[in-house]
């Protein structure tokens, strides 16, 4: 049980245009999906919380606009880099979690590279 | 947020437990102590948690001193495919993880 998904695994994409990534949960209703990202050789950075239905919130220094975060169901999530530049190129990872548990669980991660 | 502490990295033989500690002196009463492993290139996997009482679950033991103020993670029979860095971090009711860098653990042959 608690499988997260993600897809795609990999892409690469051409400066200036926009890439969707989703995140889904396979076997359980997941009431808050969160968006993390990890460079090279670094620990992830949450980027975002989403609660199914409602706008998601962001830390401080992630621009909302460049990443647009929708949770239209209680099952899948996305991500969206608008307009992507190279030094967007990371390892972007979702998780998920449902209302009466605390811990988190990860997908598998997606990772983007930019040209 | 209250922060943890860990080794950055640590060595394992094959076989033997693995013991990995972590310090969060200004822990809350309301904060959990959690453990999660990312092997390269993989999303995080949750392995344990704990408030205040020692855990076991079929991958590890928490142990969590009585002031809560350190706890260790012991997996009891490493094997190579345990070579990952594992988090401990301290999770309130806002549900937010706050990845700190990890202790990479190396299990050898």
């Amino acid at each position: 049980g608690a499988v997260v998904s993600q897809h795609p695994s990999w892409v690469i994409c051409k400066s200036g245009t926009s890439v969707k990534i989703e995140c889904r949960s396979l076997d359980f209703q997941a009431t808050t999906m969160f968006w993390y990202r990890q460079f090279p050789k670094q620990s992830l950075m949450l980027m975002a919380t989403s609660n199914e239905g409602s706008k998601a919130t962001y830390e401080q220094g992630v621009e909302k606009d460049k990443f647009l975060i929708n949770h239209a169901s209680l099952t899948l999530s996305t991500l969206t880099v608008t307009s992507a530049h190279p030094e967007d190129s990371s390892f972007y990872i979702c998780s998920a979690r449902l209302d009466t548990i605390y811990e988190q669980y990860f997908g598998p991660g997606t990772r983007l590279t930019v040209t | 947020d209250a922060k943890t502490t860990q080794p950055t990295s640590m060595d394992c033989a094959e076989g033997r437990a693995a013991n990995l500690p972590c310090n969060h002196s200004t822990i809350s009463g309301n904060e959990y102590v959690y453990w999660y492993r990312q092997i390269h290139s993989q999303g995080p996997q949750y392995i344990i948690h704990g408030l205040k009482n020692n855990e076991t679950n079929e991958m590890a033991s928490l142990i969590i001193t009585e002031d809560r103020k350190s706890s260790t993670l012991i997996l009891p029979h490493a094997t190579l495919r345990d070579t990952a860095v594992y988090y401990c971090i301290l999770l309130r009711s806002n549900y937010k993880l706050t990845f700190g860098k990890g202790t990479l653990l190396t299990v050898n042959p």
